[in-house]
């Protein structure tokens, strides 16, 4: 089983400072990674995601993550911090060997970023 | 690329009836689409996966007979909340996926989801 793990309900940052969002994960196999954001109200909205490669993922909006394997993490971070990037962020694996035509993602709970003016 | 429509996008809708939510791929087609609920401040629940033209699959306690999946084209996927009552209540969102190719590549593309209030 396959499960994804968010350790902060929420996260307070000054706008303008850097940002992390915490994630670890489990699955069985080699993990694929993602980060969506969404905003209240709203869908999801895809930030980045780790397949293979480099372990440095860059995305939308200015984030990256870093993929440690080791640690079984996978935090997001910004270097600079926007009020605009206020909402919630929800981290996702899925087991890279769970089957042709199984893609179903595992989300963690979520994390409300709140950046302070 | 990779836009995913619902509708409708918010509906009010009295105790008893049932309501119906469209998922549409614009520019792809989805072999498999899933469907979510999401209640306030909570993550999304995965409430079944369907692909085009077989039986969804639902999830453990999720009733089949009370949320109709239907995935008749390769663009449209559609939830039906049959004799809908206030707890049912809740934020639903569906997602997509593009078939064929390497499998593990295939991402989710989600929808914006549709709030559902039951008086």
């Amino acid at each position: 089983a396959q499960s994804v793990a968010q350790p902060e309900d929420q996260v307070n940052v000054a706008e303008g400072n850097p940002l992390t969002v915490k994630c670890t994960y489990s699955v069985s196999g080699n993990p694929y990674l993602f980060w969506y954001v969404q905003y209240p109200n709203r869908g999801l909205q895809f930030l980045l995601k780790y397949i293979t490669g480099d372990n440095l993922v860059k995305g939308s909006y200015g984030f990256e993550a870093e993929f440690n394997k080791s640690q079984t993490s996978f935090h997001l971070k910004k270097p600079s911090a926007l009020v605009s990037d206020s909402a919630l962020y929800f981290c996702a694996v899925r087991d890279m060997y769970s089957g042709a035509g199984s893609y179903q993602l595992t989300f963690g709970k979520g994390t409300k970023l709140s950046v302070i003016p | 690329g990779a836009v995913v429509s619902q509708h409708p996008s918010r509906v009010i809708c009295k105790s008893g009836t049932s309501v119906k939510i469209e998922c549409r791929s614009l520019d792809f087609q989805a072999t498999t689409m899933f469907w979510y609920r999401q209640f306030p401040k909570q993550s999304l629940m995965l409430m079944a996966t369907s692909n085009e033209g077989s039986k969804a699959t639902y999830e453990q306690g999720v009733e089949k007979d009370k949320f109709l999946i239907n995935h008749a084209s390769l663009t449209l996927s559609t939830l039906t909340v049959t004799s809908a009552h206030p707890e049912d209540s809740s934020f639903y969102i569906c997602s997509a996926s593009i078939g064929g190719g390497a499998v593990g590549y295939n991402e989710q593309f989600f929808g914006p989801g549709t709030r559902l209030t039951v008086l």
